[in-house]
């Protein structure tokens, strides 16, 4: 079995903070994990993900998120956060068993204010 | 590239009534997803096409829902009769790669569906 937590419903940043959006899963093989934004009235964008290799990986849109094996964390990173940023972020895995199914987040809606 | 799209973008039934999504998928991907968001949770599994087959339609809550993917292009995803429970956001996502986990799942804008 497979499950994602996302640990708050709500991040608030000041324009120009760095951010984090925490993700922890649980798979039991390896992880196939993903991030997708959700803007008001949109679908899902996919921003990065993390099949394997570098643990740090880079995404649409200047955000990067840290692959952490031992803690099982999969955490969405931006420098320098922007009023645009502000939507909702689902976090999702996959595990090499079922190639199809993904299991997402509750999602956290991200603010940034000016 | 046209993207997913999905039709329609919104309904509103009363409960009893049936109701039909429709997916187009990004031409040329073979697989193909159903998902939906129910009261501001997570995004949930139900179903997968690879080309005109299920693969996977272990997360399809009963058998009021029902997925067809006729000729391997498009998918509709049909319920009747509607209960309330049903009402939320149903999402499609589409893939090229078969067999691949670490495939890209490009999603479509939504159907949101309110049952009353």
């Amino acid at each position: 079995a497979q499950s994602v937590a996302q640990p708050e419903d709500q991040v608030n940043v000041a324009e120009g903070n760095p951010l984090t959006v925490k993700c922890t899963y649980s798979v039991s093989g390896n992880p196939y994990l993903f991030w997708y934004v959700q803007y008001p009235n949109r679908g899902l964008q996919f921003l990065l993900k993390y099949i394997t290799g570098d643990n740090l990986v880079k995404g649409s849109y200047g955000f990067e998120a840290e692959f952490n094996k031992s803690q099982t964390s999969f955490h969405l990173k931006k420098p320098s956060a922007l009023v645009s940023d502000s939507a909702l972020y689902f976090c999702a895995v996959r595990d090499g068993t079922n190639a199809g199914k993904s299991t997402f987040g509750d999602g956290t809606t991200l603010t940034v204010k000016p | 590239e046209a993207g997913v799209t999905q039709f329609p973008s919104h309904s509103v039934i009363e409960k009893g009534q049936t109701v039909t999504l429709r997916c187009d998928p990004i031409s040329g991907h073979d697989n193909l997803y159903w998902y939906r968001r129910v009261m501001g949770k997570e995004i949930k599994f139900l179903l997968h096409f690879v080309k005109e087959s299920k693969q996977d339609e272990s997360g399809m809550p009963n058998n009021r829902f029902l997925a067809e993917r006729t000729g391997g292009t498009y998918s509709t995803l049909k319920v009747q009769p509607a209960e309330l429970e049903d009402s939320g956001v149903y999402f499609c996502a589409s893939s090229p790669i078969l067999g691949a986990p670490g495939d890209t799942q490009y999603f479509g804008p939504g159907t949101r569906l309110t049952v009353l």
